[in-house]
C-alpha cells in the first residue's frame, strides 16, 4: 500500500512558468519533508513542515502542510532550468521511526 | 569533503556473487539507513540502525544483511545477488536532536546484477 501519493508523476514546463506538485495520503503524519534529487546524486532535504496549515518559503519555492497533516504541496514560482529534478515527499508517522517516501515527481524545466 | 560517502559508486556483478556496499559518515549521527531506489517504486527502506548495537529490518530486508561496525560505518551485503536486486542504493543518516527525522543521503551506489 502506497501511503504517500505524489502527483503529477511527470511535469514538463517552460522556464518562467509556475507549477504545483502534490503529496497526498489518508494517513496523518507528525511531519513531512520535501527532497530534491538530481541525476547521479542522493536526495537533498529542502524543507520540513510540522504544524498543520504551516507554510514555509524557500526563495521561489513555497511549501504547505495540510490542516489535517495528511497532505502537502510544493509551489514553484517562475521556474528555472536549475529546478529540474526529482521531487520527493516523505512523511514521518505518528508512531514509528521511519520515513515513508512518495514515488516522486520528475520535473523538467525547458529553457 | 562529503558528509556521507558510499563505495563503490558503481558495481556490476554476476548472479550468485556476494557483494558488500559500504557507507561512512562524518556527521556524527547515530541513526543510519539503507534504501534502494527503483524507477516507478520510489525509495524503499532495507535496514536501519539507531546505534552500534541496534539493527532493524525495513520493508524489504529479504536477501540483504547489514553490519554496523562503528557509529560512522554501516555496510550492506547481498549474500547471493540476483538480477532483481539491480537498483540504486542509498545510505542515509539522521539525528533527531537536530531535526525531526531529517535525513542526509550519500551519493548512491548503482548496482547491476547480470
Amino acid at each position: 500500500t502506497q501511503l504517500l501519493e505524489q502527483s503529477p508523476q511527470f511535469l514538463s514546463i517552460q522556464e518562467g512558468e509556475n507549477l504545483t506538485v502534490y503529496c497526498n495520503s489518508s494517513s496523518v503524519f507528525s511531519s513531512l519533508q520535501w527532497y530534491r534529487q538530481e541525476p547521479g546524486e542522493g536526495p537533498v532535504l529542502l524543507v520540513t513542515v510540522v504544524t498543520g496549515g504551516e507554510v514555509k518559503k524557500l526563495k521561489r519555492l513555497t511549501f504547505q502542510f495540510g490542516d489535517a497533516r495528511k497532505d502537502s504541496s510544493l509551489h514553484i514560482t517562475a521556474a528555472q532550468t536549475g529546478d529540474t529534478g526529482l521531487y520527493l515527499c516523505a512523511g514521518a508517522r505518528l508512531r514509528g521511526y521511519q520515513l515513508t517516501f512518495g514515488k516522486g515527481t520528475k520535473l523538467s524545466v525547458i529553457p | 569533503d562529503a558528509d556521507v560517502t558510499q563505495t563503490p559508486r558503481n558495481r556490476i556483478t554476476k548472479t550468485g556473487k556476494r557483494i558488500m556496499l559500504e557507507c561512512s559518515q562524518t556527521k556524527g549521527h547515530d541513526r543510519m539507513y539503507w534504501y534502494r531506489q527503483d524507477p516507478g517504486l520510489g525509495l524503499r527502506l532495507i535496514y536501519y540502525s539507531f546505534d552500534v548495537k541496534d539493527i532493524n529490518k525495513g520493508e524489504i530486508s529479504d536477501g540483504y544483511s547489514v553490519s554496523r561496525q562503528a557509529q560512522a560505518k554501516f555496510s550492506l551485503s547481498l549474500e547471493s545477488a540476483i538480477p532483481n536486486q539491480t537498483a540504486l542504493y542509498f545510505c542515509a543518516t539522521s539525528d533527531p536532536g537536530q531535526g525531526i527525522y531529517e535525513q542526509y543521503f550519500g551519493p548512491g551506489t548503482r548496482l547491476t546484477v547480470t
